[in-house]
């Protein structure tokens, strides 16, 4: 089945620095990723959507400056958060869509990355 | 009103009961319809995927969709503990590119 890693899983970072996560498809090429953002007992929220060798496009409210997304090739794309805030705790997860799929194709989760903010 | 409304739960159902879900939309431009499982701390995991009005079943699972209602539903046959997490109704609206809106999603809790 479609395989989606992210890394790093777990991340730690001072307030004031840099992140960068990593989402792969590891067995299928997506042309759309999609990144969200859940805090707890919360639903997954939508930041952006990626398109390979485009720029992304961001959800009402989402810091474009502040979440800066590359997605590269067709295997990989990045979030970094800039100049991380203890309020950007929270837990990412990359998701996507496999090019062959059709319109009614699923997306498939990676297993998150939980990033706390000191 | 939210897109996609969820009952936040918890549901608790005994141990081989069927547990109901049930989820609501507001875009009747809505095309394909998604259940996602969520155990705590992990991403999301789907479940089934339904675009035509009745029923789906896979297994244990059958999805029903109500376009004319604008309402989907989760069947869980044979509750198993395992089956205890919290569960993400999704929409995509083919308008949006692709982008899949989430509920907030139902705790569903099985007890023995």
């Amino acid at each position: 089945g479609a395989v989606v890693s992210q890394h790093p899983s777990r991340v730690i970072c001072k307030s004031g620095t840099s992140v960068k996560i990593e989402c792969r498809s590891l067995d299928f090429q997506a042309t759309t990723m999609f990144w969200y953002r859940q805090f707890p007992k919360q639903s997954l929220m939508l930041m952006a959507t990626s398109n390979e060798g485009s720029k992304a496009t961001y959800e009402q409210g989402v810091e474009k400056d502040k979440f800066l997304i590359n997605h590269a090739s067709l295997t990989l794309s990045t979030l970094t958060v800039t100049s991380a805030h203890p309020e950007d705790s929270s837990f990412y997860i990359c998701s996507a869509r496999d090019r062959l799929a059709g319109p009614i194709g699923e997306q498939y989760f990676g297993p998150g990355t939980r990033l706390t903010v000191t | 009103q939210k897109e996609v409304e969820q009952n936040s739960g918890p549901l608790s159902v005994p141990e081989g009961a069927i547990a109901s879900l049930n989820c609501t939309y507001s875009d009747r431009g809505s095309q394909s319809f998604f259940w996602y499982r969520q155990y705590s701390g992990k991403s999301p995991e789907l479940i089934m995927f339904i675009y035509s009005n009745g029923d789906k079943e896979d297994g244990r699972f059958t999805a029903q969709l109500n376009k004319a209602s604008q309402y989907v539903s989760l069947l869980i046959r044979d509750s198993q503990p395992s089956d205890s997490a919290t569960y993400l109704c999704a929409v995509r609206r083919y308008s949006s590119a692709s982008k899949i809106i989430f509920g907030s999603g139902t705790r569903l809790s099985i007890r023995p």
